[in-house]
């Protein structure tokens, strides 16, 4: 089946303006995580959708970033008035509530490049 | 709080020797343990996990890693190295009821002929 899906696959935009990110789990994945990474700095968690429990907000950087799930799949990870420091690979992974050991599943990931 | 140490930034290994990736672990529990692998532009796939029982587990592409409790050590082993194994690889820490999972910062991996 289809795996996690992102788009846009590479983003270039200017300083200052805000950024819309998607992300499509595989289907029936009710777990979904965004992350972020940047270079030398290995993976950062910034959010996590549990169905329809709120959301684990605890590892976004600032209240720029902003994540909803429409839905309970599709999910968009939005940064406005960006930084040059926002600059990073954004990875969503997905995991299944069969999967007692949350095994998740990760998408391509979006660059996000802040000239 | 949780965390994953990967001392080693980068490794170059021979096509055909044995490889040992090392990673460190902190966490207050059980610890549920993980190594994936990045190739490039590609996305994470997991190589293989650490819940319980056998501390020696196998995963996929040849790959095994050994849980060392005492040690707080999960090392990631390969006999005999191809060079479609170059890669970035990422070892990573979660735990029964927590779905975040902490992420060291990663190996890169070069294989020379």
């Amino acid at each position: 089946g289809a795996g996690v899906s992102q788009s846009p696959s590479n983003k270039v935009t200017e300083k200052g303006k805000d950024v819309e990110l998607r992300c499509d789990p595989i289907s029936g994945h009710t777990a979904l995580y965004w992350y972020r990474q940047s270079l030398g700095q290995g993976l950062e968690f910034l959010i996590y959708f549990q169905g329809n429990s709120a959301p684990d907000k605890s590892g976004l950087p600032s209240d720029r970033f902003s994540a909803e799930r429409t839905g309970g799949s599709v999910s968009t990870l939005t940064i406005q008035r960006t930084q040059q420091e926002d600059s990073a690979v954004y990875l969503c992974a997905s995991s299944s509530p069969q999967d007692r050991f949350y095994e998740q599943y990760f998408g391509p990931g979006t660059r996000l490049t802040v000239t | 709080a949780q965390s994953v140490t990967q001392p080693d930034i980068h490794i170059t290994v021979s096509e055909g020797a044995s490889l040992e990736l090392r990673c460190n672990y902190s966490y207050g529990a059980t610890p549920y343990l993980f190594w994936y692998v990045q190739s490039p532009g590609q996305g994470l796939q997991l190589l293989l996990k650490y819940f319980s029982g056998d501390t020696l587990v196998q995963g996929i592409k040849g790959f095994e890693a050994e849980f060392k409790r005492s040690q707080s050590s999960f090392n990631l082993r390969k006999p005999s190295v191809h060079w479609s194994d170059a890669a970035e690889y990422f070892c990573a820490v979660g735990g029964f009821g927590n779905e975040k999972l902490t992420f060291g910062t990663g190996t890169r991996l070069t294989i020379i002929p």
